[in-house]
């Protein structure tokens, strides 16, 4: 069974500075996506960042990153610079396109972004 | 992101009151979705629909009901619901097959069951 697992509820960060979100996933699979979404009090969901397993390379867009550890199933999110509006809800996701399970996303249960000014 | 559009916002309904949610996505994507947020819980897929075809069900009571007349509108029909079924549901879209692979989510409906 797929399970993504997040085990910060709640993290808090000062203006400007950097926090990391932590991840880890269970899979039995070798090709899969994993993806970072954000929920800021208006409810929708925003995709922040996604990564193909198959690449090594960590994605990255703009001041948010990704610490991708294949073998440690682990899939860490780095915001740096961090800003006001980044606070929200912040789930991890995986996905893999295979048989029944197509298009469906495991989601973790997410961390709480506080971003202090 | 104003491609996957829900209504209505919000819903309070009593437990013997039908009702529906609604959802159209404007991106072309050929997969929609039903997702349930509940307080302190992981999101919970409901259902999946792949080119119009239902591919997924995860044992959802028969109280859900959905459906969807064209890859572009998924609708969830609702009846004798339970105070537990009170929920954040979402709607989202994908494109399965292509080289992008996340799912685009609508803002939700904030469902009271009193």
């Amino acid at each position: 069974a797929q399970t993504v697992t997040q085990s910060q509820p709640e993290m808090s960060v000062q203006e400007a500075e950097t926090v990391t979100l932590s991840c880890t996933y269970d899979t039995s699979e070798s090709d899969y996506y994993l993806f970072w979404y954000k929920q800021p009090p208006s409810r929708q969901m925003i995709l922040v960042i996604r990564q193909e397993a198959y690449k090594q390379q960590n994605a990255t867009e703009n001041r948010f990153s990704v610490n991708f550890q294949k073998a440690a199933k682990s899939f860490s999110l780095k915001i740096s610079d961090s800003q006001l509006g980044d606070a929200a809800m912040y789930f991890c996701a995986y996905k893999v396109d295979r048989g029944s399970t197509l298009g469906r996303l495991y989601f973790g249960r997410g961390t709480q972004l506080t971003v202090w000014p | 992101e104003t491609g996957v559009t829900q209504t209505p916002r919000h819903l309070v309904m009593g437990m013997t009151n039908k009702k529906s949610l609604k959802c159209e996505q404007h991106l072309g994507h050929n997969a929609m979705y039903w997702y349930k947020q509940s307080a302190k819980k992981p999101l919970e897929l409901m259902f999946v629909y792949n080119f119009k075809e239902q591919t997924e069900n995860n044992s959802v009571p028969s109280r859900f009901s959905p459906e969807c007349p064209n890859s572009s509108h998924l609708f969830l029909h609702l009846h004798t619901l339970q105070p537990e079924d009170s929920a954040l549901y979402l709607c989202a879209s994908s494109q399965e097959g292509g080289r992008a692979r996340e799912a685009f989510f609508g803002q939700g409906t904030r469902l009271t069951v009193v």
